[in-house]
C-alpha cells in the first residue's frame, strides 16, 4: 500500500530534551515536506526537500532540523524543544506539487 | 509571495443542502490551486486540484471547484452534503515554477447536521 508513515503518533516531552519524528514513504517521491498545523493557522510548511541532500526551509523552520539522506526518509529533529513546538506535525510527499501531497497520519506532540 | 485566505472558519450546513466553501488567493505570478479534505484524527487527502485549461474542476465524492482569475478565488461547492462530508477542507496554493512550496489557508470546518 502506497503511504507515507511517521512516528510515533503521539508524544509528550520535557523542554529542552532532544526528539526525533521520523517519517518514511515507500512511493519513491522525489518532494518531502513537514507542516505543522495548529488552530485558526492553517498547516505552515516547516521545511521542504527536493529530493537526496537537498533541502530548504519553510515558513517557520525556526527550532527544527530536518536531513535527507536517502530518498525514502525525512526525518524531523528538535534539538531543544519548547513549548511553543506544541503542535500537530504531519509529513507529506509528491513527485511533485503539482501532481498533490500525500500525506501522513501527523504526530501529535507535546513540550511541556 | 503567495497566500490564500478562507473566508469562512466554520460552515454549519443540513444534511442534503448545497454548499459553498470559500477561497480566495494572492500571487504575482501563475499558480496551482488545490482543496485538500482532512477527516477527523487523519492526514489530509487531496479533493481537487486546478493546474490549468478549464475553470470548472471535478474532485471526489462529487465535489467541485471553480477557478475565477479575475477574482483569485477558488470556491468549493457541492450540491447536496451528506453526514460523512463533516471534516475540515483547507484550500492550497503553489507556484508553477516551485515544485515543493505548497501554502495552505487556515481552514474551513464543515459541519454536516441530519
Amino acid at each position: 500500500e502506497a503511504q507515507v508513515t511517521q512516528n510515533p503518533r503521539y508524544l509528550i516531552t520535557v523542554t529542552g530534551k532532544k526528539l526525533t519524528v521520523t517519517c518514511s514513504q515507500n512511493m519513491n517521491h522525489e518532494y518531502m515536506s513537514w507542516y505543522r498545523q495548529d488552530p485558526g493557522l492553517g498547516l505552515r510548511q516547516i521545511y521542504y526537500s527536493m529530493n537526496v541532500e537537498v533541502t530548504d526551509k519553510g515558513d517557520v523552520p525556526e527550532g527544527y532540523k530536518v536531513s535527507r539522506k536517502e530518498k525514502r526518509n525525512f526525518p524531523l529533529i528538535l534539538e531543544s524543544p519548547s513549548p511553543n513546538q506544541t503542535s500537530l506535525y504531519f509529513c507529506a510527499s509528491s513527485y511533485g506539487t503539482y501532481r498533490g501531497y500525500t500525506f501522513g497520519s501527523g504526530t501529535r506532540l507535546t513540550v511541556v | 509571495a503567495q497566500s490564500v485566505t478562507q473566508l469562512d472558519s466554520q460552515v454549519p450546513v443540513f444534511e442534503e443542502a448545497p454548499v459553498e466553501l470559500r477561497c480566495n488567493y494572492s500571487s504575482s505570478v501563475s499558480v496551482y490551486l488545490f482543496w485538500y479534505v482532512q477527516y477527523p484524527n487523519q492526514g489530509l487527502q487531496l479533493l481537487l486540484k486546478y493546474l490549468s485549461g478549464s475553470t470548472l474542476v471535478k474532485g471526489i465524492n462529487g465535489f467541485e471547484a471553480e477557478f475565477n482569475k479575475s477574482q483569485t478565488s477558488f470556491h468549493l461547492r457541492k450540491p447536496s452534503v451528506h453526514i460523512s462530508d463533516t471534516a475540515e477542507y483547507f484550500c492550497a496554493v503553489s507556484k508553477e515554477t516551485s515544485g515543493s512550496r505548497l501554502t495552505f489557508g487556515e481552514g474551513t470546518q464543515l459541519t454536516v447536521n441530519p
